[in-house]
């Protein structure tokens, strides 16, 4: 059974580019939140995705967007990068299911904005 | 922003001997929970309390929560040096009335544990 599955590993990008991030959550889950930890810091929550829509967002500008697929798949949309944007970009998935509440992390993409 | 923070925000035992660490918050929860993270990688859960309990044990891991100075601690006892990691607690505060769970996370700035062999 797969856990939290993301991609690509690492990533390089230019101030004022665009980049996609992809998350597969684990099987069975249908919930699937993203998280932005800066160096040194604890992760700070994104935005969460339920049913294909955004159910729950965080304190982060609109160049911060993202998607469900029918498959509970999600991807994550930065435009517009800055420097700030350099991250380790975490996915979690969860489900409405579950009353343990535990969520289940991937290993990150590292994004690093030059 | 940041829920809590931890404390200490590093530590360095040996081998063998126990290792506590303790993570304050803000505001009213439904649960938290503590998660390890290896050299920047994903995050691997550890343990859940919910706001109704009040101390809960997993193997090596005993986790305490007193809601009403809203902290809580991580006991690590007998370390080994696999556990060398920064440990984060999240608290989820879905709130009273809140009927959907895996509410968003509200992570603390980790302590980073260091076991010497």
């Amino acid at each position: 059974d797969a856990g939290v599955t993301q991609s690509p590993t690492h990533l390089i990008k230019t101030r004022g580019q665009q980049v996609t991030l992809r998350c597969s959550p684990k099987s069975g889950h249908d919930t699937v939140s993203w998280y932005q930890q800066a160096l040194g810091q604890g992760p700070q929550f994104i935005f969460q995705y339920y049913e294909e829509e955004e159910r729950q967002r965080g304190n982060f500008p609109d160049r911060f967007s993202g998607h469900q697929f029918p498959n509970y798949s999600s991807e994550l949309n930065v435009n517009a990068l800055l420097l700030g944007d350099s991250a380790l970009y975490l996915c979690a998935s969860s489900t409405t299911w579950d009353t343990l509440y535990e969520q289940y992390f991937g290993p990150g993409t590292r994004l690093t904005v030059t | 922003s940041q829920q809590g923070e931890e404390d200490p925000q590093a530590l360095s035992i040996q081998e063998g001997e126990n290792a506590t660490m303790n993570c304050s918050y803000k505001t009213s929860i439904n649960n938290l929970q503590w998660y390890r993270q290896n050299s920047g990688r994903g995050l691997v859960h550890l343990i859940l309390i919910r706001s109704n309990e009040r101390e809960k044990h997993s193997g090596r891991l005993r986790v305490t929560l007193d809601t009403s100075k809203k902290s809580s601690s991580l006991l690590i006892t007998a370390s080994r040096a696999a556990d060398t990691a920064s440990y984060f607690c999240a608290t989820d505060a879905g709130g009273e009335g809140s009927n959907f769970g895996n509410e968003k996370l509200t992570f603390g700035t980790g302590t980073r544990l260091t076991i010497i062999p």
